[in-house]
């Protein structure tokens, strides 16, 4: 299966500040892509999701970039928030939906 | 409205001892998934049932997981003799079909085994 056995990075923010955790996916046929939010104990919740047809996409507070060029994705937080703490997932779809490694977004004070 | 519901959400259990973990879809979604996530890594792909076809069972790591899934709803992941590495936490998640659609999780089961 698709093993994601390395421990998770972190990436640290202070509150208030713009974060951006990014995702290199595998598949160049892959035209789905999700960003998905796990707090402690919970299972991953959807954030924003785009299609290869478009470059970017814009929700509350949340914008996700997509390069098919580097099959690379982004997802950028706006003035981040302690609730916003959790350990943030990019997945692509190209028939089989394969999960990234995750990162670990961690809110300084 | 009800989103995907899993049971039970704690399971200790002792070495050599099987257990059923079981998985509510979301009404009408036709694809349901399985994922074993360890403490502090990411989602390990286990099984995938999509509607009547025969499910993807290439990500379950031995012969002691198996998994079903009954008129196309409920799903249950057995863990045969279990052994102290299954401990993680056990996900489902369903979705409307396998199209690119969104995966909705449940909060999964805990797994601890002694």
């Amino acid at each position: 299966g698709e093993s994601v056995g390395l421990h998770l990075p972190t990436l640290s923010v202070q509150e208030g500040d713009n974060s951006i955790i990014n995702c290199a996916y595998s598949n160049s046929a892959s035209d789905y892509f999700i960003w998905y939010k796990q707090e402690s104990g919970k299972g991953p919740q959807f954030i924003i999701d785009i299609r290869s047809n478009m470059d970017k996409r814009q929700g509350q507070r949340v914008t996700v970039l997509l390069n098919k060029t580097v099959k690379h994705l982004s997802l950028q937080i706006a003035a981040t928030q302690p609730g916003d703490s959790a350990v943030y997932f990019c997945a692509e779809n190209g028939g089989r939906v394969i999960f990234g490694k995750g990162t670990r977004l961690h809110i300084l004070p | 409205g009800a989103g995907v519901s899993q049971s039970p959400s704690n399971k200790v259990t002792e070495k050599g001892k099987d257990v059923e973990l079981r998985c509510d879809p979301i009404s009408g979604h036709t694809a349901l998934y399985w994922y074993r996530q360890s403490l502090g890594q990411g989602l390990e792909f286990l099984i995938y049932f999509q509607g009547n076809s025969a499910p993807d069972k290439s990500g379950l790591p031995s012969d002691r997981f198996s998994a079903e899934r009954t008129g196309g709803s409920v799903s249950t992941l057995t863990i045969q003799r279990t052994q102290q590495e299954d401990s993680a936490v056990y996900l489902c998640a369903s979705s409307l079909n396998t199209g690119g659609e969104t995966q909705y999780f449940g909060p999964g089961t805990r797994l601890l085994v002694l």
